[in-house]
């Protein structure tokens, strides 16, 4: 079956705009993480959601971050008037979750955002 | 809090020679470790976990990982390194307190094979 898809694969944008980064996990996973890889911080996790609610949202760096996502599928990551140390790669990734054991993260290919 | 440290960000090795990849961890609770694996633009891939099972762990590609709570390490080895392995490796931390495994990763060891 599918993976696990990011879009766009690349995003080139100008200091101070919005953007928004897609998600779309693997089918059935409930949960689904978003991380930020940047060269000077390494992988750092963001939000996590458990179907539609997020019920952790530490890793979020600033309230000019927000992300939603809706039918417990599809998420949205949403950055507004981005800055030029927001440029990274911004990975998604999903998962079943199990009471009883680990359940494997599989992630996307990732956003590469740049920002001028 | 959990943290993850991988000693050495570039190791670089002769093919087919041993591949030695070290990371220790800090975690208050029994830990989940992985090692993940990222070729150049790419994702990541899991190449093993260790959840409290045996404390041996054989993955993808010929790697495998001992988890020594004593030395509160996990690195990863292979026997025989070949071109094809070279790639960045991520050790990671899971959290997970209830439901979120959400993971905690260490910087990342580049590994580069000579011929």
């Amino acid at each position: 079956g599918a993976g696990v898809s990011q879009s766009p694969s690349n995003k080139v944008t100008e200091k101070g705009k919005d953007v928004e980064l897609r998600c779309d996990p693997i089918s059935g996973h409930t949960a689904l993480y978003w991380y930020r890889q940047s060269l000077g911080q390494g992988l750092e996790f963001l939000i996590y959601f458990q179907g539609n609610s997020a019920p952790d949202k530490s890793g979020l760096p600033s309230d000019r971050f927000s992300a939603e996502r809706t039918g417990g599928s599809v998420s949205t990551l949403t950055i507004q008037r981005t800055q030029q140390e927001d440029s990274a790669v911004y990975l998604c990734a999903s998962s079943l979750v199990g009471w009883d054991s680990y359940n494997e993260q599989f992630f996307g290919p990732g956003t590469r955002l740049t920002v001028l | 809090a959990q943290s993850v440290t991988q000693l050495g960000s570039h190791v670089s090795v002769s093919e087919g020679a041993l591949v030695l990849l070290r990371c220790n961890y800090s975690s208050s609770v029994p830990p989940y470790l992985f090692w993940y694996v990222q070729y150049p633009n790419q994702g990541l891939q899991l190449l093993l976990k260790y959840t409290s099972a045996a404390t041996l762990v054989k993955g993808i590609n010929g790697f495998e990982a001992e988890f020594k709570k004593s030395e509160t390490s996990f690195h990863l080895t292979k026997p025989s390194a070949h071109m094809s392995d070279a790639a960045e490796y991520f050790c990671a931390v899971s959290d997970h307190g209830g439901s979120n495994y959400k993971l905690t990763f260490g910087k990342g060891t580049l590994l580069t094979v000579n011929p």
